[in-house]
């Protein structure tokens, strides 16, 4: 069965940096896009980014443009999000999920991994 | 940005009674909607996509309707499983969320 398993997570400052990752299984992973989707605590669910299945198009939501960076690893199976000059705004539970439909994106989201928190406090 | 407006906030009701939730628009996204389902402490589930088509595995009692701006989740008969928060979700554009209807008895 898909399996998404996210890490990465913890406590940061702001202004700094923090890597997250998804390791994913169960299913082609090269033949997927990926996303990544936060939720603040107690809030509603945010779209962050999307990378294609052979990494050709990365997009961002507004709010992390130039300041977050999706890649991926198909020969490992992961997807990384790189999280730099984070703000309080930023402090969320990171969800990494999986496109519905393959090999092109349609932008919903068929399996979820059980997220990582992000806490950017001083 | 498309905005999606979901009510009510939060449904009241008791179990075997029919829910019926609703998903509003900014602008015409077709069938570009889906629905999800969260429940606490746990990642949201992909219930319903092309506003209507049923994911594999999800109970018939959850169907739903609608296209062009307004849309609707209804379960049939909620069972106590069922009793969560419910988002609607926009893929015809960047994708956005509505704020969410919680289910409670």
């Amino acid at each position: 069965q898909v399996q998404l398993v996210e890490s990465g997570g913890g406590v940061v400052q702001p202004g700094r940096s923090l890597r997250l990752s998804c390791a994913a299984s169960g299913f082609t992973f090269s033949s997927y896009a990926m996303h990544w989707v936060r939720q603040a605590p107690g809030k509603g669910l945010e779209w962050v980014a999307i990378i294609s299945f052979d990494e050709s198009a990365k997009y961002y939501a507004d709010s992390v443009k130039g300041r977050f960076v999706i890649s991926r690893d198909n020969s490992k199976n992961t997807v990384t999000l790189q999280m730099n000059s984070l703000t309080t705004d930023d402090t969320a539970m990171y969800f990494c999920a999986r496109d519905g439909e393959h090999p092109l994106p349609h932008y919903y989201f068929d399996s979820w991994g059980q997220g990582t928190l992000v806490t950017v406090s001083s | 940005e498309i905005v999606m407006t979901q009510s009510p906030a939060t449904l009241s009701v008791s179990p075997g009674e029919r829910a019926t939730l609703s998903c509003r628009a900014s602008q015409s996204i077709r069938s570009h909607l889906a629905w999800y389902q969260q429940k606490p402490g746990q990642a949201p589930r992909l219930l319903i996509y092309g506003a209507s088509t049923r994911v594999t595995g999800i109970p018939a009692r959850f169907s739903g309707s609608g296209s062009g701006t307004d849309f609707t989740l209804t379960v049939s008969s909620l069972q106590s499983e069922d009793f969560a928060v419910y988002y609607c979700q926009q893929y015809h554009n960047r994708p956005t969320f509505g704020q969410g209807t919680k289910v409670q008895i």
